[in-house]
């Protein structure tokens, strides 16, 4: 399996602010997606990060909030922009080739004051 | 959209005591994927099943796919403290690579 890092591992961050998170991969990977966890809760998708196009949003995740880029096949960054206290999460990116398994990063733990 | 449910979402048991955790949908999966994750960490795989009626085993963990790929269980023999975590199914459809997640199971293991 592949070897997943993520930048930062944790942020406190104040309301109205932004922070980009970087994930790294260590081996070319078809598909890359993006993932938040709320407190107690289960995955839920934010994007699927396509390299050299726009990412693919599920429904009620904008790219306005959540600008996703992939410049190539090992590399992807998630921006939460204009943060408020509600967007306090894991955010995990994972990484598949095509039909294969999921695997996933270590989290950034995002706490929005 | 594909739903799946995942029961118990809580269980708490003593070292020693056998469970199972189980994943239900009305959607068919083209596979599905059991996840652990600890407190702190990202949800690491266990396993993947892909054929109807297939069993794993690791260790003392044994995985089912329904034969109709629309269910799967996780049973878990003398569990340790070690087991303690967030158990999680994901069903894959079709050519949909995108996975939907079960809403986790947290276990913990009492000594």
């Amino acid at each position: 399996s592949a070897v997943i890092s993520q930048k930062p591992s944790r942020d406190i961050c104040q309301r109205g602010t932004s922070l980009t998170i970087q994930c790294q991969v260590d081996s070319q990977v078809t598909m890359m997606f993006w993932y938040r966890q709320q407190p107690g809760q289960s995955l839920t998708l934010i994007a699927t990060a396509n390299q050299g196009s726009e990412a693919t949003y599920e429904s009620g995740f904008v790219i306005d909030k959540f600008p996703i880029s992939r410049p190539n096949l090992t590399f992807s960054t998630l921006t939460v922009s204009n943060m408020s206290p509600e967007d306090s999460s894991i955010y995990l990116c994972s990484v598949a080739n095509l039909f294969e398994t999921q695997y996933f990063g270590p989290g950034t733990r995002l706490l929005v004051l | 959209t594909q739903l799946l449910e995942q029961s118990p979402q809580f269980l708490s048991i003593q070292e020693g005591e056998n469970l199972t955790v189980y994943c239900n949908s009305s959607s068919v999966f083209s596979s599905l994927q059991w996840y652990r994750q600890e407190p702190g960490e990202g949800p690491v795989l266990l396993v993947t099943v892909v054929t109807g009626g297939e069993v794993k085993k690791l260790k003392r963990l044994t995985f089912q796919f329904g034969d109709a790929r629309k269910d799967s269980s996780l049973h878990i023999t003398a569990a340790q403290p070690g087991d303690t975590g967030l158990y999680l199914c994901a069903g894959a459809g079709g050519s949909n690579y995108k996975l939907t997640f079960g809403k986790g199971t947290l276990l913990t293991v009492n000594p």
